[in-house]
């Protein structure tokens, strides 16, 4: 696609639930980042991958956090009996070669009620 | 570890005026830098990025930076702030080599006014 694209984009779930936010990045970039965007609180590294592995899982915030990246493409976090401070919009981004210039999508807003 | 800090966490300008946001970053050893742009209901964007060549890098919309060794600051100015300007602005950071990626700031909000 022309950009790196997420879904949802809003995503209202209750305390307890799972829940699943999808990446589709730029076709041919073989990095995917994954960033958490709070009030305040600038953007926390989750997690990145180079192809299918995921070098550094250190940002994942608990166990509660997992993602998975398949064909060296679409990704996805899974976050398991949510909490409300889980609530933040959630930021996936591509770039073409390992910390190469970013091309970030919209975002996924998660509210945890 | 690398870090930046972003002194500010909302900077306010007037139209015309000189914008300043301020970066100062924390490394062992000259690392890539960046500043990232983010307007109202859009996603991040690259606005520019120094790499180790010229100290002065210039980017979109009229942006610029200037990386100084001895202060460990990477600045970005404006000469002349315009009202499409106002936006979250990031400062990031990541080694030249190895594997960890962006660390970014918390953040500076511009608000510009007319």
């Amino acid at each position: 696609g022309a950009g790196v694209s997420q879904s949802p984009s809003n995503k209202v779930t209750e305390k307890g639930k799972d829940v699943e936010l999808r990446c589709d990045p730029i076709s041919g970039h073989t990095a995917l980042y994954w960033y958490r965007q709070s009030l305040g609180q600038g953007l926390e590294f989750l997690i990145y991958f180079q192809g299918n592995s995921a070098p550094d899982k250190s940002g994942l915030p608990s166990d509660r956090f997992s993602a998975e990246r398949t064909g060296g493409s679409v990704s996805t976090l899974t976050i398991q009996r949510t909490q409300q401070e889980d609530s933040a919009v959630y930021l996936c981004a591509s770039s073409r070669q390992y910390n190469e210039k970013l091309f970030f999508g919209s975002g996924t807003q998660l509210s945890v009620l | 570890a690398q870090s930046v800090t972003q002194l500010g966490s909302h900077v306010s300008v007037s139209e015309g005026a000189l914008v300043l946001l301020r970066c100062n970053y924390s490394s062992s050893v000259p690392p890539y830098l960046f500043w990232y742009v983010q307007y109202p209901n859009q996603g991040l964007q690259l606005l520019l990025k120094y790499t180790s060549a010229a100290t002065l890098v210039k980017g979109i919309n009229g942006f610029e930076a200037e990386f100084k060794k001895s202060e460990t600051s990477f600045h970005l100015t404006k000469p002349s702030a315009h009202m499409s300007d106002a936006a979250e602005y990031f400062c990031a950071v990541s080694p030249v080599s190895g594997n960890t990626p962006l660390v970014f700031g918390k953040g500076t909000r511009l608000s510009v006014i007319a």
